[in-house]
């Protein structure tokens, strides 16, 4: 069964700072992973998504990492804004079934 | 504009009704499912269909019964309504094969 866990839980970071989202998971067998954020009371956005050949994928400010072997993502933020407030998650498509696994989700905080 | 739309938005009912949450897109996605997000912000997959047939139905309550009238819509209907099934419902869509998913907005129940 795959898990997938987010480290931290929770940041709380001043604005201009570059900070990395860690997601981890269980089961190395996956087609994709992507990055979503969600804001307070709103759906998911997709942000970014990587598929298992690659190894990363940028948008903007953002860049997303993936090491399968290890099992794990990363989601790099560079110069954090407070537009940036906001729930991360990752998911990952993997099995023969279609469906994502999402991970417990990073809420993010960046102040003035 | 090209999107996953469900309506409606906010559904505040009382216990032991029945009701109904729709889900279109037009993306021409051939998959769509139906996620919930609980009181803890967790997602986790409830159904999906595949051009109208259904693949995926996890652990779920028999009251909830999804139903897909074409591949551009995904309906969820619930009978029976209780106190647990609060939650946030979203609609998502994807192309054929382990490749990005779309979500809508979310449609937050509220049981009382």
């Amino acid at each position: 069964k795959q898990e997938v866990t987010q480290i931290p839980a929770a940041l709380s970071v001043p604005e201009g700072e570059n900070l990395v989202l860690n997601c981890s998971f269980t089961d190395s067998a996956i087609y994709n992973l992507q990055w979503f954020r969600q804001d307070p009371g709103k759906g998911l956005t997709s942000l970014l998504l990587i598929q298992s050949s690659q190894r990363e994928q940028t948008s903007g400010r953002l860049n997303a990492s993936l090491d399968k072997s290890s099992g794990r993502s990363t989601l790099y933020i560079a110069a954090s804004q407070p537009g940036d407030s906001a729930t991360y998650l990752c998911a990952l498509w993997y099995g023969t079934a279609s469906k994502l696994t999402f991970g417990t989700g990073t809420r993010l905080q960046v102040t003035l | 504009d090209t999107a996953v739309s469900q309506t409606p938005k906010y559904l505040v009912t009382q216990m032991g009704n029945d009701k109904s949450i729709k889900c279109e897109q037009n993306l021409g996605h051939d998959t769509m499912y139906w996620y919930k997000q609980d009181s803890k912000k967790f997602l986790k997959i409830m159904f999906s269909y595949n051009n109208k047939e259904l693949i995926i139905n996890e652990t779920v309550p028999n009251r909830f019964s999804p139903k897909s009238p074409d591949k551009a819509h995904l309906n969820l209907h619930i009978n029976s309504l209780e106190l647990g099934d609060s939650a946030v419902y979203f609609c998502a869509s994807s192309p054929q094969g382990p490749t990005g998913y779309t979500f809508g907005s979310g449609t937050r129940l509220t049981v009382v």
